[in-house]
């Protein structure tokens, strides 16, 4: 049975600062993973997606990794900004069909 | 291109009741998956359609049905309502290989 861990649960940083979320996933048997922003009360915004057969994905101050063999992704932000303070979900999708396995998420507060 | 939409935003129910959500994926994508997001438990899987066929299931009771269109538009269902079905309801959809693509989910409040 799959399982999503993400690590932390909550972060605060100052504003600029760098930094890395982390998603662990009990089986390496993926079909892509795909990382995810929810803002408060919000459906789910479409950050980055891998496939199965990358090892990352990069769009703009965001870069994802996925080493599949470790069953780990990382999300990294680069210079964060007030704005990107939101929950980052984590998901795996394990084969062809629609069933994705979300982590519990990690809250994300950016401070001015 | 349009986004997944869901409705409505927001319901209101008393417990026993039964409620309908609805589900318009983005246009040309055959998958429509739902998803319940609660502070307990997270976001787990409801139930996944393709072609007006559920594909996946998850593990809720048999109160929670759904049925997906020929326009791939897709509603689900919660009968008898209880306390513990308030929540944020969300669908998704898909076109193959690509991401999912959430919709802004409904909220429903069951009192």
């Amino acid at each position: 049975k799959q399982e999503v861990t993400q690590i932390p649960a909550a972060l605060s940083v100052p504003e600029g600062e760098n930094l890395v979320l982390n998603c662990s996933f009990t089986d390496s048997a993926i079909y892509n993973l795909q990382w995810f922003r929810q803002d408060p009360g919000k459906g789910l915004t479409s950050l980055l997606l891998i496939q199965s057969s990358q090892r990352e994905q990069t769009s703009g101050r965001l870069n994802a990794s996925l080493d599949k063999s470790s069953g780990r992704s990382t999300l990294y932000i680069a210079a964060s900004q007030p704005g990107d303070s939101a929950t980052y979900l984590c998901a795996v999708r394990s084969g062809n069909t629609g069933k994705l396995i979300f982590g519990q998420g990690t809250t994300l507060q950016v401070k001015p | 291109k349009a986004g997944v939409t869901q409705t409505p935003r927001y319901l209101i129910k008393t417990r026993g009741q039964q409620v309908t959500l609805s589900c318009s994926p983005i246009s040309g994508h055959r998958s429509v998956s739902w998803y319940q997001q609660t502070p307990g438990q997270g976001l787990q899987f409801l139930f996944e359609y393709f072609s007006e066929t559920q594909r996946n299931k998850g593990n809720f009771p048999g109160r929670f049905s759904g049925r997906q269109f020929s326009n791939s538009r897709s509603e689900m269902n919660v009968s008898t309502l209880e306390l513990g079905d308030s929540a944020l309801y969300l669908c998704a959809s898909t076109g193959g290989a690509e991401g999912y693509t959430f919709g802004s989910g409904t909220r429903l409040t069951v009192v």
